[in-house]
Formats: C-alpha cells, sequence, structure tokens
C-alpha cells in the first residue's frame, strides 16, 4: 500500500538557517505529492504541491521537488524564521481519482531566535 | 484557498454520554468529507470518508457503530461520538475533497471525556 516516510524531529534551527525536511513515499502509478503545515493548535493548511515527476511545488519561501526517480519531495527552505515553527506533514494521493491522502508522521521545526 | 468550519473547537464531556462535532465548507460544496483524528505528537489517522447522500466508509479498526458520521448536505458532515470513554479524547479534524487530492482542513475540535 502507500506509505510516507519523513525524518523524525524535532529539528531545531536558528533564525535564518537554511531547513531541509527528508520525505520519501512509496506508491503506485503517479501520486500527487503534498506538505502540510500545522501550526500550534490549529489544523493542518496546504503549504505546496506538485502534481508530476519533476514539477517543483513552491510557497512562502519553501520548495519541494517531485523527484520520482528517488521517491522522494524533500522540503526546503532558505532562510527559516521563527514564525516557521510548526509541524510539517509529507502526503500523497494516489492516482485514478479518489482523494484519500496517506500521510507521514510530521516533522516538528523549531526556529529560536 | 476554501474555508471549512468545525464547531465545537473544544468540547468537554462526561463519560458515557455523545457529542456531535460539525463539519462545514463555507465557501463551496463538498461531495466528500473526510474525518481524521491526531494522537498527541504524531500523524493524523483517517477515520472515515463521508460521502455525500450515502454511507460513509470507515477505515480498518473504527467502529462505525461509535463513531457515527452523517454527510447529509454538500456543506455539512457531522461526527457523533457515543457514548464516550476517556479514551476518546483527542483531536478530530475533518477535511474536505478540493479533487485531485488536495484537501482543505478545518481547525479542529479538542475533545476531553472526563
Amino acid at each position: 500500500g502507500d506509505s510516507v516516510t519523513q525524518m523524525e524531529g524535532p529539528v531545531t534551527l536558528s533564525e535564518e538557517a537554511f531547513l531541509t525536511i527528508n520525505c520519501t513515499y512509496t506508491a503506485t502509478g503517479y501520486p500527487s505529492l503534498f506538505w502540510y503545515v500545522q501550526y500550534p493548535g490549529e489544523g493542518l493548511q496546504l503549504l505546496l504541491k506538485a502534481t508530476k515527476a519533476d514539477d517543483k511545488g513552491s510557497n512562502k519561501g519553501f520548495e519541494a521537488t517531485y523527484r520520482k526517480e528517488t521517491t522522494s519531495f524533500h522540503l526546503e527552505k532558505g532562510s527559516v524564521q521563527v514564525s516557521d515553527s510548526a509541524v510539517y506533514f509529507c502526503a500523497l494521493s494516489s492516482s485514478g481519482g479518489y482523494q484519500k491522502v496517506t500521510f507521514g508522521t510530521g516533522t516538528k521545526l523549531q526556529v529560536i531566535p | 484557498g476554501a474555508v471549512v468550519s468545525q464547531h465545537p473547537s473544544r468540547v468537554i464531556c462526561k463519560s458515557g454520554t455523545s457529542v456531535k462535532i460539525e463539519c462545514r465548507s463555507l465557501d463551496f460544496q463538498a461531495t466528500t468529507m473526510f474525518w481524521y483524528r491526531q494522537f498527541p505528537k504524531q500523524s493524523l489517522m483517517l477515520m472515515a470518508t463521508s460521502n455525500e447522500g450515502s454511507k460513509a466508509t470507515y477505515e480498518q479498526g473504527v467502529e462505525k457503530d461509535k463513531f457515527l458520521i452523517n454527510h447529509a448536505s454538500l456543506t455539512l458532515s457531522t461526527l457523533t461520538v457515543t457514548s464516550a470513554h476517556p479514551e476518546d479524547s483527542s483531536f478530530y479534524i475533518c477535511s474536505a475533497g478540493a479533487g485531485r487530492g488536495e484537501q482543505y482542513f478545518g481547525p479542529g475540535t479538542r475533545l476531553t471525556v472526563t
């Protein structure tokens, strides 16, 4: 079945540091890939997405590239801010039109001033 | 993006009582809504998929008689936790399907059963 593996957290970085959160997946066909973010006490928000191989999703300075050859969708940001502190979830939705989404376990990011 | 609301945001109930949580899509019609449960420091566990006008599809291990789901309209789905017990205390999140796997999430409901 489908699965998503994320690096374990928590990740603690100083402000303006470079961020990478690794994500790899297993799926049949050609899934769509997502990064969702959950701020403390809130629900999830879509951060970015990519729907086919080599696509790059980007939003708010975050980027992730759909790499089919390595089945990866690593999240990166060049300079993190304190306001980026949150839990980040990598997720996929298998092709075929069904909307079920499989989530990774989440990676907590803490950015310190 | 689209807005999904949940009500209530927090609820405390006594063991043995039932609690209803509402999930509304405010600015679009959602034929499919999802209910998740999130344990502390863990990912989201899909409980069920709710399709408007039909019975919900429950994930393996989720008791359909305990977690009643109703999706009576294109903008409203409800989750009722029946005969709640302390182990049902959790963060419940709904989402509305927006096609191609993208979902819009509600802010979540914190349920505490005493």
